[in-house]
């Protein structure tokens, strides 16, 4: 059992690129979530999921793009990366449609847009 | 706007001094409410959940609705408590069921010293 594994741990990018933070779960978990966190700011949500199929946005989903075809898997996609989006990316998922135990998180991707 | 209030950005304390971890919630309906740690460059770990009144660790936070406040407290502190803490509020629908996601606050360092 993995839990959440989000891969990569750091990744560099140039202003202008695109890349996949990827993130999978095998705890079967209907709820999954981006967070960005940024010092001072706390944890923001950028997409969530409630199923398969199904997406939303979060309080900061500009340049950023989900889809979840898959129950275990929950990409986000940067469409042309910018200084603005390096951060700390975390994913979560959670087992309960009421979320009485919380989310579980990956152990996140340090991403740096020079 | 649902929002989740944590005052304190740094909160410095004495190894066996008592500590308190303020949050402050501002949300209509029914709250679920989590008090989540992450110790230095790690993932988030859920630390406690108000639904199931538990201590862990030694800390305890108690839900109070008349002051929508969910504070954080543990008698006394150890070193290996200094971490980031960050209260979440999780919205619920209702008829039950929830949006599916957590609010956080900017969550406070907790810094414990010798």
């Amino acid at each position: 059992n993995a839990g959440v594994t989000q891969t990569p741990k750091f990744q560099v990018l140039k202003t202008g690129q695109s890349m996949t933070l990827q993130c999978a779960q095998d705890m079967n978990h209907e709820y999954m979530s981006w967070y960005r966190q940024d010092p001072g700011m706390g944890l923001r949500l950028i997409h969530y999921s409630v199923g398969a199929g199904i997406t939303d946005q979060g309080e900061v989903p500009n340049g950023y793009n989900v889809s979840r075809s898959t129950t275990e898997d929950f990409p986000l996609r940067l469409l042309s990366a910018a200084p603005s989006q390096t951060s700390v990316y975390f994913c979560a998922s959670s087992y309960s449609r009421t979320l009485n135990y919380g989310y579980t998180f990956g152990s996140g991707t340090r991403l740096t847009v020079v | 706007a649902q929002r989740v209030t944590q005052p304190e950005k740094l909160l410095s304390v004495f190894k066996g001094a008592p500590v308190e971890l303020k949050c402050n919630y501002s949300y209509s309906g029914s709250p679920e409410l989590f008090w989540y740690v992450q110790y230095s460059r790690q993932r988030l770990q859920l630390l406690l959940r108000h639904i199931s009144r538990e201590s862990i660790k030694g800390f305890t936070a108690d839900l109070n609705k008349g002051e929508t406040s969910f504070h954080l407290k543990k008698p006394f502190a150890q070193e290996e408590d200094s971490a980031m803490y960050y209260c979440a509020l999780s919205l619920l629908y209702f008829y039950g069921g929830s949006q599916g996601n957590l609010i956080f606050g900017k969550g406070t360092k907790l810094s414990v010293k010798p």
